[in-house]
């Protein structure tokens, strides 16, 4: 079945150093590919998603780019900041099932 | 109407009694999701309403849950005899959909239980 992996955290940084959070998924077809962050007693907010192979999604800083080849979709962002800390979730949506597909989530703490 | 509710946002029963859960998804969407996501993992899929019908159930959704969308605008999530197991964070999620396809999913904050 489909499903998607991501590294495990808690990922430790300090302020301004460079993030990369490792996503690998497992699909059929052509699923479209999601990054959700959850801060601290919040809710799940879309952070950036693309739809098909090649496609770069980007928002506050943070990029990934769809591979299909390497079937990734890795979470970047130049220059992380305190106010990053919270946890980040890939997830996949295919076809018309409409549901996400979760991966398990990263911790981030961003220290000053 | 500024975004997905959920209430209670947390909820203590005792093992053994019912509890019901509320969400409002975004007035235009019609398409509302149910998720349960328990503590170091990611949201689970539990069940997913287009309008009033509910098309899909995950098997994560045994009989004593049901779920509910009678008109197509709210919804809520029953579950029967409480077991400790069922303590988690219910989030619900809505989104629009049709024929030419489907918005992302904006998420509530979420229903912390916990059965005691």
């Amino acid at each position: 079945g489909d499903s998607v992996t991501q590294m495990e955290g808690p990922v430790t940084l300090s302020e301004e150093a460079f993030l990369t959070i490792n996503c690998t998924y497992t699909a059929t077809g052509y699923p479209s590919l999601f990054w959700y962050v959850q801060y601290p007693g919040e809710g799940l907010q879309l952070l950036l998603k693309a739809t098909k192979a090649d496609d770069k999604g980007s928002n506050k800083g943070f990029e990934a780019t769809y591979r299909k080849e390497t079937t990734s979709f890795h979470l970047e962002k130049g220059s992380v900041q305190v106010s990053d800390s919270a946890v980040y979730f890939c997830a996949l949506r295919r076809g018309a099932t409409n549901k996400l597909i979760f991966g398990t989530g990263t911790l981030l703490a961003v220290q000053p | 109407d500024t975004g997905v509710s959920q209430n209670p946002r947390h909820k203590i029963t005792k093992r053994g009694q019912n509890v019901t859960f509320r969400c409002d998804p975004i007035s235009e969407h019609n398409r509302l999701y149910w998720y349960r996501q328990t503590l170091g993992q990611g949201p689970e899929f539990l069940t997913y309403f287009q309008n009033e019908a509910q098309l899909e159930k995950s098997r994560l959704l045994s009989d004593r849950f049901s779920a509910e969308r009678p008109k197509g605008s709210f919804s809520t999530l029953e579950i029967q005899r409480t077991e400790q197991g069922d303590s988690a964070m219910y989030l619900c999620a809505s989104s629009l959909g049709g024929t030419t396809g489907i918005t992302e999913a904006f998420f509530g904050q979420g229903t912390r239980l916990t059965v005691v």
